[in-house]
């Protein structure tokens, strides 16, 4: 089976840097992706690490410990335009979405 | 490009109703496709793998009979909710896999369909 937790909210201040962290315990694993995903839209793709490490994407990083089923996802300098839901998702050939990250940026 | 097309992106309908939605991947060729299902304020659920040519395999729990999926081309497939009851209403996510792509790639994903059923 598939287990994969991330907390339910988070809220930070404009300009700001928030961690959302993502534990997993999966029968299989061939990467994890991050998605975003604004309500009543489709999830749009930010990050994908296969191998432990760091992943840097502008303001966008993303960490993963295999060894340790773990993976964050930081987000830099905040703008009000991240307020969405964040979604964690292992891949083993298909994807198993971890429940979601709400993430309210505040002026 | 890797442009994923969902036909309708919202429907209302009564019960008893059966509901066909479509995912076409525009500009490339999709083996594989996946429908999800999502209910509010919860994550996306995979409801069935769409091989092109072949029957769609459904994930434990999902009715096979209740959801019918078709992939009947290379760019098309489709989920037919059969006799739609109030429970049925969510938000209905495909995505397509371009052909020839390794599974660590991204999938692309549809706008949704939003399906309320009275």
């Amino acid at each position: 089976g598939q287990n994969i937790d991330q907390p339910t909210e988070m809220t930070a201040t404009e300009g700001a840097i928030v961690q959302i962290n993502c534990t997993y315990q999966t029968s299989g694993f061939n990467g994890l992706f991050w998605y975003q995903q604004h309500a009543g839209e489709a999830p749009t793709f930010l990050s994908y690490n296969v191998l432990d490490g760091l992943e840097e994407k502008g303001r966008f990083s993303s960490f993963l410990s295999r060894s340790k089923g773990y993976s964050y996802l930081l987000l830099k300098e905040l703008q009000m335009k991240d307020s969405a839901s964040y979604l964690c998702a292992v891949n083993d050939y298909k994807l198993s979405f971890g429940a979601g990250t709400t993430v309210t940026v505040r002026a | 490009g890797a442009v994923v097309s969902q036909h309708p992106s919202w429907v209302i309908c009564k019960s008893g109703t059966s509901v066909k939605i479509e995912c076409r991947s525009l500009d490339f060729q999709a083996t594989t496709m996946f429908w999800y299902r999502q209910f509010p304020k919860q994550s996306l659920m995979l409801m069935a793998t769409s091989n092109e040519g072949s029957k769609a395999t459904y994930e434990q729990g999902v009715e096979k009979d209740k959801f019918l999926i078709n992939h009947a081309s290379l760019t098309l497939s489709t989920l037919t909710v059969t006799s739609a009851h109030p429970e049925d209403s969510s938000f209905y996510i495909c995505s397509a896999r371009r052909q020839g792509e390794e599974s660590n790639q991204p999938q692309h994903f549809g706008d949704g369909t939003r399906l309320s059923i009275l």
